[in-house]
């Protein structure tokens, strides 16, 4: 049975760069969210997404910061150019349907900038 | 806007300690909580929950009750251990979003 699967587990990119983070859903779920949580601090959400809509990505950065789920494959969280202070621990999580739902989540991808 | 308080951490405890880490929330309406537990390296996991007013969430050995009158949704333990330390988020949620606390960081000493 199993859970949310994030990859990679850790990830170093240099200023600029672009870093890719992916996320499959538990089975049977349809529905994926996006948090991210700062050093010290509790998650902040960024972005929720059903197969190929995004719902809410009112925690988005404005730029650089792009979030898909295809219909085949798993969800992709994108950073372009990416800067000292996109260091952090981005987590994914799911459910199977929308609405007060426990989420279910990822180990995470712990990404650091050089 | 929805937020979730949590009462400042480091916790440190001897085993068998009695636990509570307060958590009071701000949000119209009647949303469902949580807690969640993260061990180090790895993500979050839901610990209990409660969808209603008065509702009793428990799960081995933590329990915290709705409180709409407090807006309060405190996580207790009677006996804790070793294994529990970890850090703990409360939360809330709305619409598919949640909201967490900052996180408490509890360390349980033999």
């Amino acid at each position: 049975n199993a859970g949310v699967m994030q990859n990679p587990r850790h990830l170093v990119r240099r200023r600029g760069q672009e870093a890719r983070l992916r996320c499959s859903p538990m089975k049977g779920h349809s529905h994926v969210y996006w948090y991210r949580q700062l050093p010290e601090e509790g998650l902040k959400f960024m972005v929720y997404l059903q197969k190929e809509n995004i719902i809410d990505e009112s925690g988005m950065p404005k730029e650089r910061f792009s979030a898909e789920f295809p219909k085949e494959g798993p969800s992709i969280l994108r950073i372009q150019q990416v800067v000292r202070g996109d260091s952090a621990a981005y987590f994914c999580a799911s459910s199977p349907k929308e609405g007060n739902q426990p989420q279910h989540f990822g180990d995470g991808t712990r990404l650091s900038i050089l | 806007g929805d937020s979730v308080t949590q009462m400042e951490g480091p916790v440190t405890l001897s085993e068998e300690a009695f636990l509570t880490i307060n958590c009071t929330y701000t949000a119209t309406g009647y949303p469902s909580l949580f807690w969640y537990v993260q061990y180090p390296g790895e993500g979050l996991q839901l610990l209990l929950k409660a969808t209603k007013a008065d509702d009793k969430g428990s799960n081995k050995g933590f329990e915290a009750t709705y409180r709409k009158e407090t807006t309060s949704f405190h996580l207790e333990k009677g006996s804790v251990q070793v294994s529990d330390s970890a850090v703990y988020f409360c939360a809330l949620i709305r619409g598919s979003r949640l909201t967490f606390g900052e996180g408490t960081q509890l360390t349980v000493n033999p």
